[in-house]
């Protein structure tokens, strides 16, 4: 079983909808990061945040630590939002401030017009 | 140079073949990473280092090795490529207690 878990691994909407990624862990960490990957790109960080919420625009990231979970949401989506988005997590006994990642299988979010 | 920096974007290299992959960062940032990503797996760590001078071994290393010479360098080379070793990598650096920054990746082909 993986550490790390992410559903839906595909998501398919319309425009204008709200769109929510799930991520669950099974490992204490010290930070969960959210990552945006478009077809055939690099790979961007989004969010990084070990308790509480983050916005950013429309993107919001949550985490409950005492649940092992954390929530991608997009409002308002649109098709430039079509991406892979990818869950990772800092293992909390690395016992350094630089994180080693480990990650989830990414979700494939699709938008259409 | 903005941010960091990957080079050759792609490579087609005959198994057997020693292949190294650059990574250069002008963030001077401490820590830099290996990555490689795959169809089904996602992305796994092969190889990291907290500061110039010092690597460690991720999830998967073997195959792969890495040196620190400087803050700004971080190569990782094949030493014999073998078709397994076929995969999208990726190089990154952080700050302490920071959101990684990649780069835009390496698509290498093992035949």
């Amino acid at each position: 079983k993986n550490e790390v878990e992410q559903s839906p691994q595909n998501l398919t909407a319309q425009e204008g909808e709200f769109i929510t990624i799930n991520c669950s862990y099974s490992v204490g960490i010290s930070a969960l990061h959210w990552l945006q990957q478009h077809p055939g790109g690099g790979i961007v960080s989004l969010f990084m945040l070990s308790s509480g919420k983050k916005k950013h625009g429309r993107l919001i990231a949550t985490i409950n630590i005492q649940e092992k979970h954390s929530s991608l949401h997009i409002t308002a989506s649109h098709p430039r939002d079509s991406a892979v988005y990818i869950c990772a997590v800092v293992d909390a006994g690395g016992g350094t401030s630089y994180g080693k990642l480990t990650f989830g299988q990414g979700t494939i979010l699709t938008v259409h017009p | 140079i903005a941010g960091i920096t990957q080079a050759p974007t792609s490579q087609i290299l005959a198994a057997g073949r020693r292949m190294t992959l650059r990574c250069t960062q002008d963030m001077r940032h401490n820590a830099m990473y290996w990555y490689r990503q795959d169809l089904g797996l996602g992305l796994r760590l092969i190889h990291y280092s907290n500061t110039a001078g010092t690597t460690g071994k991720g999830e998967v290393p073997d195959g792969y090795s890495v040196s620190r010479a400087n803050t700004d360098d971080f190569p990782l080379t094949l030493a014999s490529a073998v078709p397994s070793q076929t995969s999208v990598y990726f190089c990154a650096s952080s700050g302490p207690n920071q959101p990684q920054h990649f780069g835009d990746g390496t698509r290498l082909s093992i035949l």
